[in-house]
């Protein structure tokens, strides 16, 4: 069965400095990963995936992320976090060998805050 | 409609009484999920509905939580007897293709007194 583990369920960085959250997955097969964003009060919203074509995915609002197959990460980064960037932030896996059932597996949550 | 569509976004129980919650799916989109999202918790998968395919339930806490979605559209999430533990949020989820992603509704917060 696939999990995923994001380190640090609360990250603060200042604004213009740079995002990095983290996550790690486990997967018997090769694995579809995702990132969504929830803002305060609403559902979930999907940032990026990786879908197996390029490992650098870019995604919405100036996100990105890098799939590592040999350190089973995919963590989320920006370049220059912004006030609006305050959410909680989710990793999720696709289990592609349960074909017919690609429910996906969440992680955590980190609670991203953005210091003035 | 544009998105999924939950109700009632809030709803406050008795203890013991029975709730429905209620998810209108993009239309097209043949999966339709339940997660839950506990204060500080991570989102709990309950279940899954692909086209016609028996549904998967493996998620459901207990016999006391149910879901039907009638005429491979709108879903309803039957809580029975309901206990203070299943105060959370409940989130519904559509998707064309799941392994692209899902378009979550804004959910439901439940409130057990």
């Amino acid at each position: 069965a696939q999990s995923v583990t994001q380190l640090g369920s609360h990250v603060s960085v200042s604004e213009g400095a740079l995002v990095l959250l983290r996550c790690n997955y486990s997967s018997s097969v090769p694995p579809y990963l995702f990132w969504y964003v929830q803002y305060p009060n609403q559902g979930l919203q999907l940032l990026l995936k990786y879908t197996s074509a390029a490992t650098l995915v870019k995604g919405i609002n100036g996100f990105e992320a890098e799939f590592k197959k040999s350190e089973t990460s995919f963590h989320l980064t920006k370049p220059s976090a912004h006030m609006s960037d305050a959410a909680e932030y989710f990793c999720a896996v696709s289990d592609l060998s349960n074909f017919g059932n690609e429910k996906l597996t969440f992680g955590t949550g980190t609670r991203l805050t953005i210091i003035p | 409609g544009a998105g999924v569509s939950q109700s009632p976004s809030n709803k406050v129980t008795e203890k013991g009484k029975d709730v429905e919650l209620r998810c209108d799916p993009i239309s097209g989109h043949t999966a339709l999920y339940w997660y839950r999202q506990s204060l500080g918790q991570g989102l709990e998968f309950l279940i899954y509905f692909q086209g016609n395919s028996a549904p998967d339930k493996s998620g459901l806490p207990s016999d006391r939580f149910s879901a039907e979605r009638t005429g491979g559209s709108v879903s309803t999430l039957t809580i029975q007897r309901t206990q203070q533990e299943d105060s959370a949020v409940y989130l519904c989820a559509s998707s064309f293709d799941s392994n692209y992603g899902y378009t979550f509704g804004s959910g439901t917060r439940l409130t057990v007194v």
